[in-house]
């Protein structure tokens, strides 16, 4: 079973406006670490927002937030007041075991590819 | 400070041939990754190392070996390449448990590497 999904291949946004890119997660982990990593077209993978399974509040980045949904298993990325240079694929990502391990192996989702247009 | 550097950015190889990619970090970083990237797919772990002188296999590690040469190199080792290797590589570090940012990951640009 896919441990991220993520089910919007593209996604297009009018500059300005606020979008979410979707996340669902699988695992039976107590313990884990949800992530957005941006990739823009030269290829580098750029760190946006961090969630820990036991954070109370939901996290917040500057424009990015994580709409954090425990019971459903979802770990929604909201950008607010796009901008054109947020167009890139955006990835969600896991780390199960976060008290567990030195290591912060990281499982991705598939990736979408967000588009803001004028 | 440079972070995570990768050599090469890109490269050619034959079914066959072996290669060696390299990687660094200068944040005194405890571990160290590698990952994949196939077209259209999210990134995969080949193998990681935990701390200096250990090392693991992660989800993707057939057809490869790592070397943690020391804490800031871990490179990743293609012994004999396949056309099914074509992707691109990225190499990345985390903080230590001690610092509370352990989650983080940083990195490198990537090797993009073709087998034909």
């Amino acid at each position: 079973a896919q441990k991220i999904t993520q089910t919007q291949p593209g996604m297009f946004v009018q500059e300005k406006e606020a979008v979410t890119l979707d996340c669902t997660y699988d695992t039976s982990d107590p313990s884990y670490g949800l992530f957005w990593y941006k990739q823009p077209s030269s290829g580098e993978m750029i760190f946006l927002i961090y969630q820990g399974s036991y954070d109370q509040q939901n996290a917040t980045e500057g424009r990015y937030s994580l709409n954090f949904q425990k019971a459903r298993k979802s770990a929604n990325l909201v950008i607010s007041a796009s901008q054109l240079g947020d167009s890139a694929m955006y990835f969600c990502a896991m780390r199960e075991g976060v008290n567990t391990g030195t290591a912060s192996k990281l499982t991705f989702g598939t990736g979408t590819r967000l588009q803001v247009t004028l | 400070n440079a972070g995570v550097t990768q050599t090469p950015k890109f490269q050619v190889l034959k079914t066959g041939q072996s290669m060696t990619l390299q990687c660094a970090q200068d944040m005194n970083h405890n571990s160290m990754y590698w990952y994949r990237q196939d077209p259209g797919m999210g990134l995969r772990l080949i193998y990681y190392s935990a701390s200096e002188g250990t090392t693991d296999k992660g989800e993707v590690p057939n057809g490869y070996n790592v070397s943690r040469l020391n804490k800031r190199e871990f490179s990743l080792r293609l012994e004999s390449a396949a056309p099914s290797q074509t992707s691109v590589y990225f190499c990345a570090s985390s903080p230590p448990r001690a610092s509370g940012k352990s989650y983080e990951q940083y990195f490198g640009p990537g090797t993009r590497l073709t087998v034909t």
